[in-house]
């Protein structure tokens, strides 16, 4: 699977929007963009997938930029629960795929 | 989305005792499940592969006759720590697919303790 670049922290005011991005320039055609995040001494929780459109769900929105060697995450009005770590992960989907973590984003929501 | 339960949910075992973690899938059958360790304050490591009623796939350098993996049934895998040893302690984390779904549920994760 193509590799992840994310920021390893960042800060984002309670009831503001939290932008997080990734870059995964080296992805291929078939591969999907996966986000989950896992807060402290959980299991990771799924979020949001997407291959080349923007997707948006209850949680959160992806925007995949064009060329698709980029996206966001979108916390729209984050809360303290949102305190976590968000993965970004490319992943081909099929029966021998497997989900590879990089080292995420730790997103620090304060009040 | 569906619910991966694991058991137990802390242990505490000495040195050179073996540990068995299950983990289970409540509302969907899970044709693979993977089986992942962190460490403090780092990622999610995967450790291996299974796909039900096959022997597991180990990813490279984890030990497969220290960390036996079954997954007898689609609603049942268990990962048994052989002869554990402090530097075993860690978090380990459960996962379920079925088939080539997009989605891979992640239960609550086993905190082993080796003393």
């Amino acid at each position: 699977d193509a590799k992840t670049t994310q920021p390893t922290s960042m800060d984002c005011a309670e009831g503001r929007a939290a932008n997080l991005p990734c870059n995964h320039s080296t992805i291929s055609g078939n591969e999907y963009v996966y986000w989950y995040r896992q807060i402290h001494s959980q299991g990771p929780q799924y979020i949001i997938h997407g291959l080349k459109n923007n997707e948006t769900n209850e949680m959160a929105s992806l925007i995949i930029t064009e060329d698709r060697k980029s996206s966001t995450l979108i916390l729209p009005h984050a809360t303290l629960r949102d305190t976590a770590v968000y993965y970004c992960i490319v992943r081909v989907v099929g029966n021998t795929d497997k989900l590879i973590f990089g080292t995420g984003t730790r997103l620090q929501v304060f009040p | 989305g569906a619910v991966v339960s694991q058991h137990p949910s802390w242990v505490i075992c000495k040195s050179g005792t073996s540990v068995k973690i299950e983990c289970r899938s409540l509302d969907f059958q899970a044709t693979t499940m993977f089986w992942y360790r962190q460490f403090p304050k780092q990622s999610l490591m995967l450790m291996a592969t299974s796909n039900e009623g096959s022997k597991a796939t180990y990813e490279q350098g984890v030990e497969k006759d220290k960390f036996l993996i079954n997954h007898a049934s689609l609603t049942l895998s268990t990962l048994t720590v052989t002869s554990a040893h402090p530097e075993d302690s860690s978090f380990y984390i459960c996962s379920g697919r079925e088939g080539s779904s997009y989605e891979q549920y992640f239960g609550p994760g086993t905190r082993l303790t080796v003393t």
